[in-house]
């Protein structure tokens, strides 16, 4: 099972919006309502940040929200702030032959 | 506050294997709602997830690590393992266990709360 497609890099400067694209195939994002985003800064564990597709956990700001079309999944981040600086992984379920595929991550940086 | 922490030899020589546990507080390894997982990360590199455990024992393992790997639950102890037989030094990683949660519909939806990983180099 490959991994999902993310681009390596984003930016923007704080204020501003970046949406993050997580590409999979009908077997993974395409084919399931289980997408979760993760953000991880340096030296530190990942933080689930968006699980099934668009749904936040308790704690994360209303910043963050996600959506998915197709076999393309998106993350978007409003109103960038300093802290928001790290790199984000996708992950969906791949059915039960693959419980957690990740995405390849993305570098977002705030200008 | 659920909260996960791995042990275990933080070297392993190449073609041995690597054991580590994960112990589990704030929380129940026999919860019905929730998997627990290892998930790695060599330097520099992406997340990948390895396999995931139920209080049951029922095991799900990555495909291409599946003849190697072996993850199992002690609920007495709160605890769960990961063995990794016939280590290289693309096996060197921060290794992080996770709970897996388990939707309604029995699916594995995503990792809600993680250890703080822990570093394991395979040497030669």
């Amino acid at each position: 099972q490959s991994a999902l497609t993310q681009p390596p890099s984003a930016s923007g400067s704080p204020g501003q919006s970046v949406t993050i694209s997580c590409t999979g195939t009908s077997s993974d994002v395409g084919g399931y309502n289980y997408v979760s985003w993760y953000q991880q800064h340096p030296g530190k564990a990942p933080k689930l940040m968006i699980y099934e597709v668009s749904k936040r956990p308790s704690g994360v700001p209303d910043r963050f929200s996600g959506s998915k079309s197709g076999s393309t999944a998106s993350l978007t981040v409003s109103g960038l702030q300093a802290e928001d600086e790290a790199d984000y992984y996708c992950s969906s379920y791949g059915g039960s032959n693959n419980l957690g595929v990740f995405g390849t991550g993305t570098k977002v940086t705030v200008l | 506050q659920v909260q996960l922490q791995e042990s275990g030899p933080g070297l392993v020589k190449s073609s041995e294997t690597l054991s580590l546990t994960c112990t589990v507080s704030g929380g129940s390894t026999s919860s019905r709602n929730y998997y627990w997982g290892w998930i790695r990360q060599p330097p520099g590199k992406g997340l990948e997830w390895i396999g995931s455990v139920y209080y049951s024992g029922t095991t799900y393992y990555n495909p291409s690590l599946k003849s190697r790997v072996t993850i199992s639950v002690d609920t007495s102890k709160n605890q769960f393992s990961l063995k990794l037989s016939s280590v290289t030094a693309a096996d060197t990683a921060v290794y992080y266990c996770a709970r897996h949660n388990r939707h309604s519909s029995g699916v594995c939806s995503s990792f809600d709360y993680w250890g703080q990983g822990a570093l394991v180099t395979v040497s030669s």
